[in-house]
C-alpha cells in the first residue's frame, strides 16, 4: 500500500507564474489536508477536503490560491501569480475517515518544496 | 490563543534521561489527539495516537487530561536518534479538522 504521494518533490517557479502541487492520498482514505511550512516555523493549516467537497477552507489565503478534490484523481493546490513570500514546504496528509476513533490517523505526504525566484 | 499550545523549547538532554513535554488545547469539542514527530526538512510522522485516558509504546508514554485540556508526551532512556521536533496535534470535534501545535525541539546529547 503506497503511502501519500506528492509531486513534485521540488518546485521552482518565476514570480507571477502558477504553481500546481498533487497529492494522492493513501488507498482507502477520502481526506486530504493541505499544510504550509515556512522555513523554521510550525505546520500552518491551510485547507481540508473530502472527495469533491472544501470542509474547511479557513487558512487559505484568500486570493491566488484554489485546491480541490476531485472524484477521480489527485488533490492539486494551486497557487496563482506566484510571490517569493509563497515559497514554503507544501505538505499534503491524508485519512480514511473524519471523526471515528481509530479512523482519523493521518499520514503526510514528503512535501513540495516550491521556491519562487 | 492558540487552538493547540506547546512550548517550543529546545530542550536539551543527555543521553538516557527521561523528558516530558505538555501540551494544552482550548477547544473542549477536540474528540482524539496525537503526537507526530518531525526530522528537520522532512515530513511529520505519527507517533501515538491518544484516545481515552492514555497509551504507552515502549519508551514512550502519552497522557490525556480532559479536565485540564493537556497532552503529554514522556520519552523516557533518550537515545540520540530522539532528536526531532514533537508535535501535538488535536482533532476538531467540529470540523474533523487537524490542528497542529508548533512543536517542542528535542536535542538529545551524547
Amino acid at each position: 500500500n503506497a503511502g501519500v504521494m506528492q509531486n513534485p518533490r521540488h518546485l521552482v517557479r518565476r514570480r507571477g507564474q502558477e504553481a500546481r502541487l498533487r497529492c494522492s492520498p493513501m488507498k482507502g482514505h477520502s481526506h486530504v489536508y493541505w499544510y504550509r511550512q515556512l522555513p523554521e516555523e510550525g505546520l500552518k493549516f491551510m485547507v481540508y477536503l473530502q472527495k469533491e467537497n472544501i470542509i474547511d477552507e479557513s487558512g487559505m489565503p484568500k486570493e491566488r490560491f484554489s485546491a480541490e478534490f476531485p472524484k477521480e484523481g489527485p488533490s492539486i493546490l494551486r497557487i496563482q501569480q506566484v510571490v517569493r513570500g509563497d515559497s514554503a514546504a507544501y505538505f499534503c496528509a491524508s485519512s480514511p475517515l473524519s471523526g471515528t476513533p481509530g479512523n482519523t490517523e493521518a499520514f503526510f505526504g514528503q512535501g513540495t518544496r516550491l521556491t519562487v525566484v | 490563543r492558540k487552538e493547540v499550545e506547546q512550548d517550543p523549547g529546545p530542550f536539551n538532554v543527555p543521553e538516557g534521561a527521561t523528558v516530558a513535554f505538555n501540551c494544552t488545547y482550548s477547544n473542549s469539542a477536540s474528540q482524539s489527539f496525537f503526537w507526530y514527530r518531525q526530522d528537520c526538512r522532512k515530513e511529520p510522522k505519527l507517533l501515538m495516537s491518544v484516545y481515552s485516558s492514555g497509551n504507552e509504546d515502549g519508551r514512550f508514554t502519552a497522557q490525556l487530561n480532559r479536565a485540564s485540556q493537556y497532552i503529554s508526551l514522556l520519552i523516557r532512556d533518550s537515545k540520540l536518534s530522539d532528536s526531532a521536533t514533537y508535535l501535538c496535534v488535536a482533532l476538531s470535534g467540529n470540523t474533523g479538522k487537524l490542528i497542529f501545535g508548533q512543536g517542542t525541539t528535542l536535542q538529545v546529547k551524547p
